[in-house]
């Protein structure tokens, strides 16, 4: 069936570090790819999203680029800030299906 | 941005009790209503699926008589757990959207972790 794989954490970083979450994702057919982020006591928000294979999705300084040959979706940022510190799912979605991977706690420190 | 909450933020109650929690779209009309579960370390999973006015759909393996969901307005989706027992102690979530946002845009609440003792 349908899955998503991603690293474990947590992650600890210095801040400006580069960051790298890695997400896998098994798919019968073609699905769109998200990464969500969970900052402390607050729901998932939607940070970037791609809907097509060799497509890029970026946001605040995040990118993730759909790779179809690879079946990835890895998370990158060139630069950390202590305010990223949050936990990152990796989620990919047919319609109103979504399957999310388990999750990949960030801490930042200064 | 459309905001979800969630009532209340954690509830402990004993074996064999009910309890209740609530979602709200705080500024926003959700058609739509989903709840998920997540186990510690795991991933998201979802439960069911709610159209405003209408029966919820469960997921495979879910039992609808264990978790009754009611989705009475546009604005409030609750989530009941009946005869609750430890094993049920998880962190639910739920999300909301509108039929005129894009499939993928769920607004999702900040979750209530329940602990059955």
């Amino acid at each position: 069936g349908d899955s998503v794989t991603q690293m474990e954490g947590p992650v600890t970083l210095s801040e400006e570090a580069f960051l790298t979450i890695n997400c896998t994702y098994t798919a019968t057919g073609y699905p769109s790819l998200f990464w969500y982020v969970q900052y402390p006591g607050e729901g998932l928000q939607l940070l970037l999203k791609a809907t097509k294979a060799d497509d890029k999705g970026s946001n605040k300084g995040f990118e993730a680029t759909y790779r179809k040959e690879t079946t990835s979706f890895h998370l990158e940022k060139g630069s950390v800030q202590v305010s990223d510190s949050a936990v990152y799912f990796c989620a990919l979605s047919y319609g109103n299906q979504f399957y999310f991977g388990t999750g990949t706690s960030l801490t930042v420190i200064p | 941005g459309a905001v979800v909450s969630q009532h209340p933020s954690w509830v402990i109650c004993k074996s064999g009790t009910s309890v209740k929690i609530e979602c709200r779209s705080l500024d926003f009309q959700a058609t739509t209503m989903f709840w998920y579960r997540q186990f510690p370390k795991q991933s998201l999973m979802l439960m069911a699926t709610s159209n405003e006015g209408s029966k919820a759909t469960y997921e495979q393996g879910v039992e609808k008589d264990k978790f009754l969901i009611n989705h009475a307005s546009l604005t409030l989706s609750t989530l009941t757990v009946t005869s609750a027992h430890p094993e049920d102690s998880s962190f639910y979530i739920c999300s909301a959207r509108t039929d005129s946002s894009p499939y993928y845009e769920q607004y999702f609440g900040p979750g209530t972790r329940l602990t059955v003792t």
